[in-house]
């Protein structure tokens, strides 16, 4: 079945310490993004990517890091200068022609230990 | 620029009750409209879209109108159930190459039988 397997499900961060998060998808899309989803805040955008080894940055890019290496593979990075990292992980891909929908993967859900 | 705006939840509704989410939107040109749907520790899944103006999306009972002299695509439903409790997330993306999609902060819809 096609579709995008963000991993893993949980994810704990001790202070000071980068972690990575993962987001493959095999829907053969060009264009992959990341969304950070906090209670009662909707999704916000942190980074997207509309063809391989190019990205941009979303609203809240601050802290994060990602890469494009691969067209099936978006992983990001919360690096130690995201100060409140505890959040919902989403990550998505679409067509790059315009108006086209996103799908979305399962997300991964990110706390501070 | 672009932006969704969406009535606030949460929204509580009895079984076969009447359904109405309103959203309007802020957007240059003629951007695509979606509905999303997010169901407890998961992602987002499409449930409808329009891509122009007087266009009516629709699934599973649910149905929006693309009204650009409102400015507003509000879902509705004739008799919800309890297995639509999630939370409900409008969005837009304009036709311009390179953007992504921009959402509302989410309604969250809760049906008791």
């Amino acid at each position: 079945d096609g579709g995008i397997t963000q991993s893993p499900k949980y994810l704990f961060r001790k202070e000071g310490q980068n972690v990575t998060l993962s987001c493959e998808q095999n829907l053969n899309h060009d264009a992959m993004y990341w969304y950070r989803q906090d209670p009662g805040q909707g999704l916000r955008l942190i980074y997207y990517s509309q063809i391989v080894n190019d990205f941009q940055k979303g609203d809240i890019a601050e802290g994060y890091s990602v890469s494009r290496e691969k067209k099936e593979s978006f992983p990001l990075t919360v690096t130690s200068a995201q100060k409140n990292p505890t959040a919902f992980y989403l990550c998505a891909s679409s067509m790059s022609n315009p108006n086209q929908p996103q799908h979305f993967g399962d997300g991964t859900r990110l706390s501070i230990l | 620029g672009n932006s969704v705006t969406q009535m606030e939840g949460p929204v509580t509704l009895s079984e076969e009750a009447f359904l109405t989410i309103n959203c309007t939107y802020t957007a240059t040109g003629y951007p695509s409209l979606f509905w999303y749907v997010q169901y407890p520790g998961e992602g987002l899944q499409l449930l409808l879209k329009a891509t122009k103006a007087d266009d009516k999306g629709s699934n599973k009972g649910f149905e929006a109108t693309y009204r650009k002299e409102t400015t507003s695509f509000h879902l509705e439903k004739g008799s919800v159930q309890v297995s639509d409790s999630a939370v409900y997330f409008c969005a837009l993306i304009t036709n311009q190459a390179g953007t992504a999609l921009i959402f509302g902060k989410g309604t969250t819809l809760s049906v008791s039988s």
